[in-house]
């Protein structure tokens, strides 16, 4: 079964850092594009962070540049957010979610069931 | 900055009857390539995100063919043709030729 999963959320306070990882199965994570999205409570999506297959594009929303940085390990089939100087508006459900070419591109084909972390003192 | 408004923000639907979704981006979404990088997802309640539709109108995978999407440029629609109980949840467009971005999702209820 292909399948993402986060870990590494928490409760953490202002200006602290945080790694999220993902951990991907049923597929070979290298193959793919991948994206980080998040999601404060009771609000819409917010897409975070993209890593391109070979690891050599990487992008990154206004709000976390400089202070979020994507990365991938491909030997272990897993992706990465390292989330450094966070603040409470960092606040929330933090998905990874794998982008696929058949055709057309399905980008978010795959989704985990997201980390939960909280930025408060 | 791409911003991405969709309307109406909610809408509440008698089962068996059409809704439809609209998606405006402040930018047009027509890559060079010819292809239109416009994205749909369903939330349901307490899930994950998944996709609907791909590059304007391509259905995913199991996507119900009651699910349609159309539109170009920067004007872009989400149709239902005949709502279902299990459509409930909250709808969101995506555009990727500059990042990404989403528009403010629209919550689907039934009546």
């Amino acid at each position: 079964e292909v399948q993402l999963v986060e870990s590494g959320g928490g409760l953490i306070q202002p200006g602290g850092s945080l790694r999220l990882s993902c951990a991907a199965s049923g597929f070979t994570l290298s193959s793919y594009e991948m994206n980080w999205v998040r999601q404060a409570p009771g609000m819409g999506l917010e897409w975070v962070s993209y890593i391109s297959s070979s690891g050599t594009g990487i992008y990154y929303s206004d709000s976390v540049r400089g202070r979020f940085t994507i990365s991938r390990d491909d030997a272990r089939n897993s992706l990465y957010l390292q989330m450094n100087s966070l603040r409470a508006e960092d606040t929330g459900v933090y998905y990874c979610s794998r982008d696929h070419y058949s055709g057309f591109w399905a980008l978010g084909d795959v989704w985990g069931k997201g980390t939960t972390v909280t930025v408060s003192s | 900055d791409i911003v991405m408004t969709q309307t109406p923000l909610s809408l509440s639907v008698t089962p068996g009857q059409p809704a439809s979704i609209s998606c405006k981006s402040s930018r047009s979404l027509l890559h060079s390539s010819g292809k239109t990088n416009l994205y749909w997802y369903l939330q349901k309640p307490g899930q994950s995100p998944h996709l609907l539709i791909s590059e304007v109108s391509n259905r995913f995978s199991g996507v119900p063919d009651r699910f349609s999407g159309s539109g170009s440029g920067t004007d872009f629609t989400l149709t239902i043709s005949r709502v279902e109980a299990e459509d409930v949840g909250i709808y969101y467009c995506m555009q990727n030729i500059y990042l990404r971005s989403f528009g403010q999702g629209t919550k689907l209820e039934i009546k």
